[in-house]
């Protein structure tokens, strides 16, 4: 079962713009994860956050939570088009190292 | 450090026949995690390894199996494949467990069944 959601499914901007993908999720949480993954290739950790963190930045990406909605949003500032991939937010399950994942955001960036 | 390596990337197999992934984890990392993509599922989580003794499992029949070695390594096993049993198949591995959950992932297996 999937318990984080994104929103938009596919977004499509132009070299340059900002992009901003959210997550909505179910059941409380001990931190959230960002991951980022080109055409069927494994996925690459870009950020986690703490339930008691509500913002994070790491280089051109920021990240907010807001466990009272129960969402997050990662944005990317001034894209390029190697950041063209499929973003997915992935929350930790009640115990251990189990990840529950998103359907994910297609991202494509147009030169 | 090197990555997360899985072996083989390519597997092209019928229906009924068993399949063995296997995946290296980074080295010093003693949790590993096994997770299936699909278009229609995405990303569903099999189970996870740690010191040798799977703690969290997915939910998926019992044809899906795993085990680590004592060196971290595992593998995952699939008997009497389906056709939706085609995917790929991630793994990845972190440090020690709960406190640590950045989970480093590998290139996956592709496994196709005819």
């Amino acid at each position: 079962s999937q318990q984080g959601e994104e929103d938009p499914q596919a977004l499509s901007i132009q070299e340059g713009e900002n992009a901003t993908m959210n997550c909505s999720y179910k059941t409380s949480i001990n931190n959230l994860q960002w991951y980022r993954q080109n055409s069927g290739r494994g996925l690459v950790h870009l950020i986690l956050i703490r339930s008691n963190e509500r913002e994070k930045h790491s280089g051109r990406l920021r990240v907010t939570l807001d466990t009272s909605k129960k969402s997050s949003s990662l944005l990317i500032t001034a894209s390029r088009a190697a950041d063209t991939a499929s973003y997915f937010c992935a929350t930790d399950g009640e115990y251990g190292n189990k990840l529950v994942f998103g359907a994910g955001t297609i991202l494509r960036v147009k030169s | 450090k090197a990555g997360v390596t899985q072996t083989p990337r390519y597997l092209i197999k019928t229906r009924g026949q068993q399949v063995t992934l296997s995946c290296s984890p980074i080295s010093g990392h003693r949790s590993v995690s096994w997770y299936q993509q699909t278009p229609g599922q995405g990303l569903q989580f099999l189970f996870e390894y740690f010191s040798e003794t799977q703690r969290n499992k997915g939910n998926f029949p019992g044809r899906f199996s795993g085990r680590q070695f004592s060196n971290s390594r595992s593998e995952m096993n699939v008997s009497t494949l389906e056709l939706g049993d085609s995917a790929l198949y991630l793994c990845a591995s972190s440090p020690q467990g709960p406190l640590h959950n950045e989970q480093f992932f590998g290139p996956g297996t592709r496994l196709t069944v005819l």
